[in-house]
């Protein structure tokens, strides 16, 4: 079966760095999505990505953030100086339409990110 | 509070029992989904309810929707240890792009053999 797949599955880096949470969607899937879930907290939406482009943003998605589909099979989440706060799991997810239409996304197993 | 409110927040039970969890959410929606989280890993569509739909059915789980209240509930029937997890609302709202999900804060379920 299909599955969307994420790389690394735990990083441990030093606050101020530079860190890339790698995914490969499903592979006839048009829409990719960033969710990310703090330990013992909900999931929450960061960016949704069509057609080459940013579908919409979270008011987390700020100006250290970014995404990215460099070839025909990766999706990349950039943080560019990482704070303590951006610890958490972050899961990336792919669909073959918006959540509106038919509405289920298929989720990686997540990357754990520890920031000291 | 937020849009997609589950409660409870914990629920125990014993397996061969009825799980059911509710819903709360602030906004009009397209649809809402139910999807769950084993420990640790990624989240799981379970099933879709559009708005203009009252009720749905897939497998043990039946889920119904009642926008007059924006409120949705989710019933495992038969609940099996294998059940144990952690279940969350997610709504489409009518205001965005459609495709963006809010979650709600989860249900953590734990069946007891």
């Amino acid at each position: 079966e299909p599955e969307v797949t994420q790389t690394p599955s735990h990083q441990v880096t030093q606050m101020g760095q530079e860190v890339i949470l790698r995914c490969v969607p499903i592979s006839n899937h048009l829409y990719f999505y960033w969710y990310r879930q703090i330990l013992g907290q909900k999931v929450e939406f960061l960016v949704s990505f069509y057609n080459n482009e940013i579908s919409e943003k979270s008011e987390i998605f700020d100006d250290q953030f970014s995404v990215e589909r460099p070839d025909g099979s990766n999706f990349t989440l950039k943080i560019r100086s990482t704070k303590l706060e951006d610890s958490a799991m972050y899961f990336c997810a792919s669909s073959e339409e918006r959540a509106a239409i038919t509405g289920e996304l298929f989720f990686g197993e997540g990357s754990r990110l520890t920031v000291l | 509070s937020q849009q997609g409110e589950e409660d409870p927040q914990a629920l125990s039970i014993q397996e061969g029992e009825n799980a059911t969890m509710n819903c709360s959410y602030k906004t009009s929606i397209n649809n809402l989904q139910w999807y769950r989280q084993n420990s640790g890993r990624g989240l799981v569509h379970l099933i879709l309810i559009r708005s203009n739909e009252r009720e749905k059915h897939s497998g043990r789980l039946r889920v119904t929707l009642d926008t007059s209240k924006k409120s949705s509930s989710l019933l495992i029937t038969a609940s099996r240890a294998a059940d144990t997890a952690s279940y969350f609302c997610a709504t489409d709202e009518r205001e965005t792009s459609g495709s963006r999900l809010t979650f709600g804060e989860g249900t953590q379920l734990t069946v007891n053999p």
